[in-house]
């Protein structure tokens, strides 16, 4: 089945450092990737769409100057948190989707800005 | 636009008993519903989704869920719960392929032994 692999799981930064992660489709080619943000005990708020080779689309609210997604290939989607601060620190977990199958999420990485 | 409203934020039920998470969704075109778990800081398992195809889903895990235009809700059963069941739930709708999916605020799903 198509998985998706994202690195780091976890991972603690300095305040004002920057930190990226990599979302890969191991098993075929995700045309459009998400970028979710989840706080504790609540859902997931969208925070980008990226389609390969296009500019991501960034909901209203997000910083796209914060959040640099990148999405140069069908297969590598990355999410760069830019001079990070402790407000940042959260969940975020990527989804890919393929055409007409769906969307399959990676397992998430854990973001602590100190 | 599209929306879904999950109904209880905490459901808790005894082991071996029937599971009902309820969601509604609002869309302005036919949906594509999903039902997802999550497991603690881990990402979201696919239980099911309904593409206008059958409107009875059977899903992973002996769950399933059923279309109801009339009633625009999508709830999801299982008729007996494990204690693996245990877990945040997530209904989720989207108004065409590959669109981005919009979620519900969550069920926590509580087994009692």
């Amino acid at each position: 089945g198509a998985v998706v692999s994202q690195h780091p799981s976890w991972v603690i930064c300095k305040s004002g450092t920057s930190v990226k992660i990599e979302c890969r489709s191991l098993d075929f080619q995700a045309t459009t990737m998400f970028w979710y943000r989840q706080f504790p005990k609540q859902s997931l708020m969208l925070m980008a769409t990226s389609n390969e080779g296009s500019k991501a689309t960034y909901e209203q609210g997000v910083e796209k100057d914060k959040f640099l997604i990148n999405h140069a290939s069908l297969t590598l989607s990355t999410l760069t948190v830019t001079s990070a601060h402790p407000e940042d620190s959260s969940f975020y977990i990527c989804s890919a989707s393929w055409d007409g199958h769906g969307y399959t999420f990676g397992s998430g990485t854990r973001l602590t800005v100190v | 636009a599209q929306s879904v409203t999950q109904l209880g934020s905490h459901v808790s039920v005894s082991e071996g008993a029937l599971v009902l998470l309820r969601c509604n969704y609002s869309s302005s075109v036919p949906p594509y519903l999903f039902w997802y778990v999550q497991y603690p800081n881990q990402g979201l398992q696919l239980l099911l989704k309904y593409t206008s195809a059958a409107t009875l889903v059977k899903g992973i895990n002996g769950f399933e869920a059923e279309f109801k235009k009339s009633e625009t809700s999508f709830h999801l059963t299982k008729p007996s719960a494990h204690m693996s069941d245990a877990a945040e739930y997530f209904c989720a709708v989207s108004g065409e392929r590959n669109e981005k999916l919009t979620f519900g605020t969550g069920t926590r799903l509580t087994i009692i032994p």
